[in-house]
């Protein structure tokens, strides 16, 4: 079955302590990206990546890094979150070649930083 | 500011009736147009898209979408909703320079009582 995955899909922690959130899909999109959604903001574009080891700051990247080091997988890491960072967070995939223009997104992840 | 709005934030009808969402950008030129749904608990879902040709689309699950260039609108449309229809419902639009990044609406939480 065609799908993105986010491990884990919820998670507590405390400030300052870091963690990744992995993200995983197996149609083997080109790009991939990092969305948070907040009540009455909608979602907000992270980082995204169009490719392996091509990765860009979206619009709220502070306190976020990412990686892509392999075309199916886009971990999320917050070297020391804070409380501002509690958020559901979603991760999204494309393909550049298909012509379909539409992003698969994955489960969620409810972070909650303490 | 360059932007998505989406003006109903909650709106709450009865089986059957019929359903409006408002949304606007303030984005000159062309632009493509998602309507995403996210059921609760789950992650969103493409509903239906607009690129170009025939302004009127219509998506799944019997929703229809205009475009409308000179009021910069692209509302959602449902003659009849039913219980199973209650969920978050988000518009985006892609910028013709910015390859896949949506940008994403506030969102319009629909509750449909049976």
């Amino acid at each position: 079955e065609a799908q993105v995955t986010q491990n884990p899909r919820y998670l507590i922690t405390v400030t300052g302590k870091k963690l990744t959130v992995t993200c995983s899909q197996n149609m083997n999109h080109e790009y991939m990206s990092w969305y948070r959604q907040d009540p009455g903001l909608g979602l907000r574009q992270i980082y995204y990546s169009m490719n392996v080891e091509v990765t860009d700051k979206g619009d709220v990247p502070e306190g976020y890094k990412v990686s892509r080091k392999e075309k199916r997988n886009f971990p999320l890491i917050l070297e020391s979150p804070s409380p501002n960072q509690t958020s559901l967070y979603f991760c999204a995939s494309e393909s550049q070649t298909s012509g379909k223009n539409e992003q698969f997104f994955g489960p969620g992840t409810r972070l909650t930083v303490l | 500011a360059q932007s998505v709005s989406q003006h109903n934030h909650h709106v709450i009808l009865s089986e059957a009736a019929s359903l409006e969402l408002g949304c606007n950008y303030s984005y000159g030129g062309t632009v493509n147009l998602f309507w995403y749904v996210q059921y609760p608990g789950q992650h969103l879902q493409l509903l239906l898209k607009y690129f170009s040709g025939d302004p009127l689309v219509k998506g799944i699950k019997g929703f229809e979408a205009e475009f409308i260039k000179s009021k910069f609108s692209f509302n959602l449309r449902k003659p009849s909703v039913q219980w199973s229809d209650t969920a978050e419902y988000f518009c985006a639009v892609i910028l013709p320079d910015s390859s896949y990044k949506l940008i994403f609406g506030s969102g319009t939480r629909l509750l449909v009582r049976p």
